[in-house]
Formats: C-alpha cells, structure tokens, sequence
C-alpha cells in the first residue's frame, strides 16, 4: 500500500536560507493539501490544489512560501529567506476529489516534514 | 476556528473501552464528524467519519446523538498503541481540515 511520502523528514537550516520539501500523494488522488503544524498545536491548513490548480491558500501562507504542483502528481512547498518562526512540522495529505470519494472523502496524510531553523 | 469542544486529555487503562467525547454543537446539516488521531512525531491518521448514523470499522466506533450537537468516539479494547492526540473536526465534504487542540489520550498498563 503506498501512502503519501515526504522529502526530507527533517530540514535543518539557518535563517535566512531557502527550504523545498517535496509531497508525493496517492496516486489516484487529484486533491493535495499543505498543512503546518507547530509544537503542541493541531495542524493547521496552508493551500490546496485540486490537479495542477492551487484552489485555495490560508492567509499564513506569506510571500515567502510557495507551492506549486506542476504537472499534478508530486508538490513542493518552497520556503525563501527562512525565519525561526518557520521552524515547525510540514504535512501534506491527499485526497480523492468528492464526487469520486463519495463515503470515502477523507484525507490521507503523510509523515511530515520537520524544519528546523537556527 | 475549530468549531468542536474536546477535553485536554483522558486516561484509560489498557484492555479498557476508551471513550472520547466531543461537542459540535454549532454543526450543520451536511457537516460530518470526522475523527483522526496523531502518535508522536508522525503524520495524523484518519480513524472514522459519520454524518448521522453512528459508525464503526475495525479501529473505532462513532456515536453522534440524535440532534447531531456531540458525539463519542469508542476504542472497545485501548492498547498502550492507541496514546495518541486525538481530534474530533467538522467538515463540509471536500473542505479542507481545520484542527482543534484535540484530547491527549493516555493509555495505561
């Protein structure tokens, strides 16, 4: 059974560098979300895509982030000029679309990224 | 914001039911309630989701009360495995996940 993979499991940086971390769904699944998730907190939501569309981003989402899902398989979560407080665990999760998913709609998640910024 | 109420956390001896509770009570009608859990360090995994009816599959079991404002989520026999941050979330099919301070569970021997 192949689940969703993450690249790297954990980023060690200095500030000021910039980060990728690579998300590999599903296969069959056309949804892909980015979640952050930062110590002692429940995940929170950063962007989706539904195929290579970017559909929604949360306002945590600054200009230094950027997520891109070229040819709608893998993403990359690109971080530029990382900050201390970019420090934290970075999920992905995929998902069929609803209209396939039916009683199925749920989302699978990976095993995360964690960064670390000194 | 998280629109579920959980408690911080909860004890349960292993061997035991363990049961998690959560109030919705501002859900809507085509809102489910979807529970998953996260064990240390890894990524949260989905255990089950109900609309109305109460549910089980082989991890849990979901009960939702009638007016759909609580539910409770049933590990019938916790294992020292099952310690995990469990959250209870509401959602819209196909909406994305919005994440609650979930309860901590500790199982026990």
């Amino acid at each position: 059974d192949t689940g969703v993979s993450q690249d790297p499991r954990h980023k060690i940086t200095k500030r000021g560098q910039n980060v990728t971390f690579r998300c590999d769904p599903i296969s069959e699944h056309n949804r892909l979300y980015w979640y952050r998730q930062t110590l002692g907190q429940g995940p929170e939501f950063l962007t989706y895509f539904q195929n290579e569309a970017q559909l929604e981003k949360s306002r945590l989402l600054s200009d230094r982030f950027s997520a891109e899902r070229p040819k709608g398989s893998f993403s990359t979560l690109e971080i530029q000029r990382t900050e201390q407080g970019d420090s934290a665990m970075y999920l992905c999760a995929s998902s069929l679309p609803p209209r396939l998913a039916g009683k199925r709609d749920t989302q699978y998640f990976g095993p995360g990224t964690r960064l670390t910024v000194l | 914001d998280a629109k579920t109420t959980q408690p911080p956390s909860m004890d349960c001896a292993e061997g035991r039911a363990a049961n998690l509770p959560c109030n919705h009570s501002t859900i809507s009608g085509n809102e489910y309630v979807y529970w998953y859990r996260q064990i240390h360090s890894q990524g949260p995994q989905y255990i089950i989701h109900g609309l109305k009816n109460n549910e089980t599959n082989e991890m849990a079991s979901l009960i939702i009360t009638e007016d759909r404002k609580s539910s409770t989520l049933i590990l019938p026999h916790a294992t020292l495995r099952d310690t995990a941050v469990y959250y209870c979330i509401v959602r819209l099919v196909g909406n994305k996940l919005v994440f609650g301070a979930g309860t901590i569970l500790r199982v026990k021997s």
